[in-house]
């Protein structure tokens, strides 16, 4: 298997500009979840899925954050409108079980100007 | 409040030292305590998964202890490579959900030659 695959690996926009992240899990893997990382404030939890429903949101900052899993082979986060203190790593990871060893992808590199 | 603290913050050691981080978590109950290593640009790599009834765990040259009682958790590396260089997190879940995972900020390591 390719392990969690994260699409694009950089991205850079402007102020306002939608932004949309993508990922696909490990075949086989019930859970999925979206984090993000910074230097400030480490890696947080933003929203997870199970079988494909999104089970706690809890962790994403705010309306303009929204998640998708289509299908069990596809998420994506979309950002609409990004702001610049969006700019942050945002990775992809999924697992077998809940309590399981999650696999982290590449993550992707944000950067809003 | 559940937390996880690391410490140091930083570390640099010669190569073929051994070195000693920690995890010190006030997490309220106790499910699991993971390892994970993180290179620069990549996603974190899980090392060890430990739960309550496990003290110590290997991986290679990675050795974990952990003390339930006191709230304590270490990683061990023995040997070091300079391939070790890397940030280690420490993460803590409390069973309860999968969102309810309490991350360390980490401890960066550099391996010098």
């Amino acid at each position: 298997d390719a392990g969690v695959i994260q699409s694009p690996r950089h991205e850079v926009t402007e102020m306002g500009q939608e932004v949309t992240l993508r990922c696909k899990p490990i075949s086989g893997h019930d859970y999925l979840f979206w984090y993000r990382q910074t230097m400030m404030r480490g890696l947080e939890l933003l929203i997870y899925f199970n079988n494909n429903v999104p089970i706690d949101d809890s962790g994403m900052p705010e309306d303009r954050f929204s998640a998708k899993m289509p299908n069990a082979s596809f998420s994506t986060l979309k950002i609409q409108p990004s702001e610049p203190r969006d700019s942050a790593v945002y990775f992809c990871a999924s697992s077998r079980n809940r309590d399981y060893e999650q696999y982290f992808g590449p993550g992707t590199r944000l950067t809003v100007t | 409040k559940n937390q996880v603290e690391q410490s140091p913050q930083s570390l640099i050691i010669l190569e073929g030292k051994n070195c000693t981080l920690q995890c010190n978590y006030t997490v309220s109950p106790f499910s699991n305590l993971r390892w994970y290593k993180q290179d620069t640009g990549r996603g974190p790599v899980s090392l060890t998964i430990m739960t309550f009834s496990e003290n110590t765990k290997s991986n290679g040259r990675y050795t974990a202890t952990l003390d339930a009682d006191t709230k304590q958790s270490s990683l061990h590396i023995t040997a070091s490579q300079l391939s070790d260089s890397a940030s280690y997190i420490c993460v803590v879940s409390d069973g309860t959900g999968a969102n309810n995972l309490f991350f360390g900020t980490g401890t960066r390591l550099t391996v010098i030659p």
